[in-house]
């Protein structure tokens, strides 16, 4: 069944330094792949969407790459500042699903000042 | 700028009991959702609405589960009987168009605490 990883719980960085985040995947090939901020206690906000036949997106200080034969998402945040502190979900569409989002289980980012 | 609204921001009830968690989405928008985030863990489907119907639903939302858009612009999740596990957080979100690749636009959620 369809699987999604994010790199690691919890990430530290100090201010200024790019935080790259990864979200890997099996057992399907999306159409595109969505990135996602949480704050605690509230709902995730839409951040960036790469569809499968473009390699990067960027927004401002995002980046997103999407690599459909390792079957990886990298998001990048350069010039990290202490305010982009926040969980950070990927987020596909579900196999099979028109809509359905399945979300990773996501990154907690902490910029150090 | 427009934002999908949630009340209550958090709901206390014994088990058993029914509760009914409100959702406003964005005004012309056309597609919905409720989706529920255990403390800790990730955020799940559990249907999506479109048209006055459910067009797709999760193995979560099981028969203790409904929804309704009683007007032009409430849309809401009721829990007919509920269970100590079904407290999570609880979003509604909400897309524009039929375009699968719309961004879905979530409200902030009402913690749900069974007791």
């Amino acid at each position: 069944s369809q699987k999604i990883e994010q790199n690691s719980e919890a990430l530290n960085i100090q201010e200024g330094k790019t935080a790259t985040l990864t979200c890997n995947y099996t057992n399907y090939s999306p159409a595109y792949l969505q990135w996602y901020r949480q704050d605690p206690g509230r709902g995730p906000v839409f951040l960036l969407l790469i569809r499968e036949n473009e390699k990067e997106k960027r927004k401002e200080r995002l980046k997103v790459t999407f690599d459909t034969t390792l079957k990886q998402s990298l998001f990048h945040i350069t010039a990290s500042q202490p305010a982009d502190s926040a969980t950070y979900l990927c987020a596909l569409p579900a196999a099979g699903s028109a809509r359905q989002l399945t979300f990773g289980s996501g990154t907690q980012l902490t910029v150090l000042p | 700028e427009p934002e999908v609204t949630q009340t209550p921001s958090h709901q206390v009830t014994q088990m058993g009991q029914e509760v009914i968690l409100r959702c406003v989405p964005i005004s012309n928008h056309l597609y919905f959702y409720w989706y529920r985030q255990i403390l800790g863990q990730k955020v799940e489907f559990l249907v999506s609405f479109y048209n006055n119907e459910i067009s797709e639903k999760s193995e979560i939302f099981d028969d203790q589960f409904s929804v309704e858009r009683p007007d032009g612009s409430n849309f809401t999740l009721k829990i007919r009987s509920t269970k100590l596990e079904d407290s999570a957080m609880y979003f509604c979100a909400s897309v524009l168009r039929e375009s699968r690749t719309d961004t879905q636009y979530f409200g902030p959620g009402t913690r749900l605490t069974v007791l």
